[in-house]
């Protein structure tokens, strides 16, 4: 099984700062990955695939990069509303859709 | 637009069989171009999937639940439906259903998620 590894588990930014989450896979999974976005109480939303593709009405502030099994989650500015949680995920083989388990992006 | 509701039993007796039905508005289901996925979060932990199928009825399930899970689908209504068996108090979670894009298998529509607790 693949495995999804994010670091960190948690951070505390301030509004306007740089965030970089960083993803990695146990096994390459080429360009397969997708990041999803998740407020409490809320379904996930789906912000980049396939590593770099920003998904349509995403703003440009996130950006994702990344191949083989090392991956990253760049929000540029952090603005109020994107304090959340967010996942990774592989979509390399049609047996296997593994997520991260997680960063928790919080105020500080 | 696309839109996704789940619906079932909010409870659920351990051993029992939980069941859940996404229905499904703005796609058909029948739509070459997608999965239809269940994904699910158990309280105050992260997301896991548990399995989706494909519109010629082909199904991948979470090797972690792959005895217990049938997913099924039903063009007629436009929905797919969850059959977890034999559930533990580990079942207990919000479940998603999601549509998954084929060629790229990113999900981009999700329903809002529906609490299961198993418990006696």
């Amino acid at each position: 099984d693949i495995q999804m590894t994010q670091s960190p588990s948690s951070l505390s930014a301030s509004v306007g700062d740089r965030v970089t989450i960083s993803c990695r896979a146990s096994q390459s999974v080429s360009n397969y990955v997708n990041w999803y976005q998740q407020k409490p109480g809320k379904a996930p939303k789906l912000l980049i695939y396939t590593s770099s593709n920003l998904r349509s009405g995403v703003p440009s502030r996130f950006s994702g990069s990344g191949s083989g099994t090392y991956f990253t989650l760049t929000i540029s500015s952090l603005q109020p509303e994107d304090f959340a949680t967010y996942y990774c995920q592989e979509s390399h083989t049609s047996y296997s859709y593994t997520f991260g388990q997680g960063t928790k992006v919080e105020i500080k | 637009q696309v839109q996704l509701q789940e619906s079932g039993p909010g409870l659920v007796k351990p051993s029992q069989t939980l069941s859940l039905t996404c229905t499904v508005s703005g796609v058909s289901i029948s739509n070459t171009d997608y999965y239809w996925s269940w994904i699910r979060q158990p309280p105050g932990k992260g997301l896991e999937w548990v399995g989706y199928i494909f519109h010629t009825g082909d199904t991948y399930s979470n090797p972690s639940l792959k005895s217990r899970v049938t997913i099924s689908l039903d063009t007629s209504k436009n929905h797919f439906s969850l059959n977890l068996t034999s559930v533990t108090a580990a079942d207990t979670a919000v479940y998603f259903c999601a549509r998954v894009i084929t060629w790229r298998r990113e999900a981009d529509y999700w329903g809002q998620g529906t609490l299961v607790t198993v418990s006696s």
